[in-house]
């Protein structure tokens, strides 16, 4: 089946500082990503699309200059959480779309700013 | 009114039952249905996606859409204590830009 690999599956950075997590399908094309952040014990909140060679669209709310995405290939997207703070910690999701049902998520990014 | 409505639990049952999920949905329009199952710290799974109403199987599971009442579920026969986790209802409704909508989910725990 399809396969999408998040990394890392885990960071600590200091606040200030810059994170990078990168999201690839493994074994199709993903036109499409999704980035999702979700506190605990709450359900995923979409951050923003991530379409092949063009700009992301954000969801309401979300600071398109702090959550820097990147889709340069059609196997890789990347999220950048810039000057990171406390408030950003949360745990961190990609997704690719193959079909009407076929989408797959990643193992998730716990971030942790201290 | 949230577009599609799940309750939080936890829902706690006894190894070997049957669990049952439920959502609500309030867009008519939705079409597509999924089923994922998400254990702590873990990206969603996907278990179930349908498309009309009706029953569909897959082993232990059974997904069931009933577009009448806009109501959706999923049951887990012979539950066991690896199926602890929580369970998301999604739909993909039309229009949407290919952006899934989620239930809150449903925290599931079987005990031994």
């Amino acid at each position: 089946g399809a396969v999408v690999s998040q990394h890392p599956s885990w960071v600590i950075c200091k606040s200030g500082t810059s994170v990078k997590i990168e999201c690839r399908s493994l074994d199709f094309q993903a036109t499409t990503m999704f980035w999702y952040r979700q506190f605990p014990k709450q359900s995923l909140m979409l951050m923003a699309t991530s379409n092949e060679g063009s700009k992301a669209t954000y969801e309401q709310g979300v600071e398109k200059d702090k959550f820097l995405i990147n889709h340069a290939s059609l196997t890789l997207s990347t999220l950048t959480v810039t000057s990171a703070h406390p408030e950003d910690s949360s745990f961190y999701i990609c997704s690719a779309r193959q079909g009407p049902g076929g989408y797959t998520f990643g193992s998730g990014t716990r971030l942790t700013v201290v | 009114q949230k577009e599609v409505e799940q309750d939080p639990g936890p829902l706690s049952v006894p190894e070997g039952a049957i669990v049952s999920l439920n959502c609500t949905y309030s867009n008519s329009a939705f079409q597509y249905f999924m089923w994922y199952r998400q254990y702590s710290r873990k990206g969603p799974e996907l278990l179930m996606y349908t498309y009309s109403s009706g029953n569909k199987e897959d082993g232990r599971f059974t997904a069931q859409v009933d577009k009448s009442s806009k109501y959706i579920s999923l049951f887990i026969r012979d539950s066991q204590p690896s199926d602890s986790a929580t369970y998301l209802c999604a739909s993909l409704p039309p229009a949407a830009g290919n952006k899934l909508t989620f239930g809150g989910g449903t925290r599931v725990l079987v005990k031994p």
